[in-house]
């Protein structure tokens, strides 16, 4: 069954510590995004990669940290320096051989802050 | 500047009417164009996405858009609404210098009132 899969489905922090998404893809696509999501503002993109080893700020990057050592994988850290992280995370990936294909999303993970 | 705009919050509407979501764009080049639909606490579900052709586009769920681009829109729409329709919506972009970037709109929230 492919697809995006993201855990926990909740995540419960205090505030001075960090915590790690999760997310994984066995789509074999290329690109992977991270969305920050509060209510009435839609999505605003942390990060992504576009390959391998490499990845850009979004709009929204501080505060947030991000690896992509395999293609599968796009883990994405809340810092202690990110100063209002309750929110919706989604993680989302394409194709990036072609700009008409559209992305896939994980099912989100929600964080609250303590 | 790549953006998406889409004007109302929300929508309201009696189940069995016909539906109409709007969405406007400002893209450079080619706009590759994209609907999503997203449950309470879910991620993102792909609806239809408009490349080049038809400017009738037929999605999943018996939903279409209409693809204008003198009035560089591209609303949903759907003949007959059902309350399970209910939900909030999002146009998207692909496009601009970084293709792998998705400019996505703020949402509408439609309800389908029985």
């Amino acid at each position: 069954d492919g697809g995006i899969t993201q855990s926990p489905k909740y995540l419960f922090r205090k505030e001075g510590q960090n915590v790690t998404l999760s997310c994984e893809q066995n789509l074999n696509h290329d690109a992977m995004y991270w969305y920050r999501q509060d209510p009435g503002q839609g999505l605003r993109l942390i990060y992504y990669s576009q390959i391998v080893n490499d990845f850009q700020k979004g709009d929204i990057a501080e505060g947030y940290s991000v690896s992509r050592e395999k293609k599968e994988s796009f883990p994405l850290t809340v810092t202690s320096a990110q100063k209002n992280p309750t929110a919706f995370y989604l993680c989302a990936s394409s194709i990036t051989s072609e700009n008409y294909n559209e992305q896939f999303f994980g099912p989100g993970t929600r964080l609250t802050v303590l | 500047a790549q953006s998406v705009a889409q004007p109302e919050d929300q929508v309201n509407v009696a189940e069995g009417n016909p539906l109409t979501v709007k969405c406007t764009y400002s893209v450079s080049g080619n706009p590759y164009l994209f609907w999503y639909v997203q449950y309470p606490n879910r991620g993102l579900q792909f609806l239809l996405k408009y490349i080049t052709g038809d400017n009738l586009v037929k999605g999943s769920y018996g939903f279409e858009a209409e693809f204008n681009k003198s009035q560089t829109s591209f609303h949903l729409k759907k003949p007959s609404a059902l309350v399970s329709d209910s939900a909030l919506y999002f146009c998207a972009v692909r496009g601009g210098w970084d293709f792998n970037k998705f400019y996505f709109g703020s949402g509408t929230k439609l309800n389908v009132k029985p």
